[in-house]
């Protein structure tokens, strides 16, 4: 297995574009999860879904930023406008069932900076 | 919000040396896990130990998990140059999510 693929691996992006994160998570891992690094805040969950389906999208800050899995292979994070406070490192993450009994595998990241 | 806090916030030693990090969290967890990230990259799971275990290990890895004192340490055994990275302790409770600390930047010399 290739592991999580992420992509694009960097993005530059202006102030007030839309930018979209993409992410293919392990074939067969039911559990799928977007986290942001930043040296000040550390890595946060933003959202993560469950076969699919959102199922906790607490950490997600703000209505510009949004997330899908429109099937078991594929996860968009997207922000519109996208703010040079934005500008951090987005990880996707796969697991089977969750964590409670395994790890996660996380992707190489997409390092986002908004200028 | 961070559950772990990990200790030391970096550690610089000699190649064979033994490395030990400290994890301390707030609340009831379900595991703990352990990672590492190489500069640049994804973080790599390490190890998971649960709730009603007190000690494992895994190649030169042990950690060990006091949920009396909600703490937790992962000792690395003879270091190797290779070993140079920063390490996460995550913390899994009811609630379904895996939250990390802040980490500690290991340094091994050769």
């Amino acid at each position: 297995d290739a592991g999580v693929i992420q992509s694009p691996r960097h993005e530059v992006t202006e102030m007030g574009q839309e930018v979209t994160l993409r992410c293919k998570p392990i074939s067969g891992h039911n559990s799928l999860f977007w986290y942001r690094q930043t040296m000040m805040r550390g890595l946060e969950l933003l959202i993560y879904f469950n076969n699919n389906v959102p199922i906790d999208d607490s950490g997600m800050p703000e209505d510009r930023f949004s997330a899908k899995m429109p099937n078991a292979s594929f996860s968009t994070l997207k922000i519109q406008p996208s703010e040079p406070r934005d500008s951090a490192v987005y990880f996707c993450a796969s697991s089977l069932g969750g964590s409670a009994n395994y790890g996660y595998t996380f992707g190489s990241g997409t390092r986002l900076t908004v200028v | 919000s961070q559950q772990g806090e990990e200790d030391p916030q970096a550690l610089s030693i000699q190649e064979g040396e033994n490395a030990t990090m400290n994890c301390s969290y707030k609340t009831s967890i379900n595991n703990l896990q352990w990672y590492r990230q190489n500069s640049g990259r994804g973080l790599v799971h390490l190890i998971l130990i649960r709730s009603n275990e007190r000690e494992k290990h895994s190649g030169r890895l042990r950690v060990t998990l006091d949920t009396s004192k909600k703490s937790s340490s992962l000792l690395i055994t003879a270091s190797r140059a290779a070993d140079t990275a920063s390490y996460f302790c995550a913390t899994y409770n009811q609630g379904g999510k895996l939250i990390f600390g802040q980490g500690t930047e290991l340094s091994v010399k050769p």
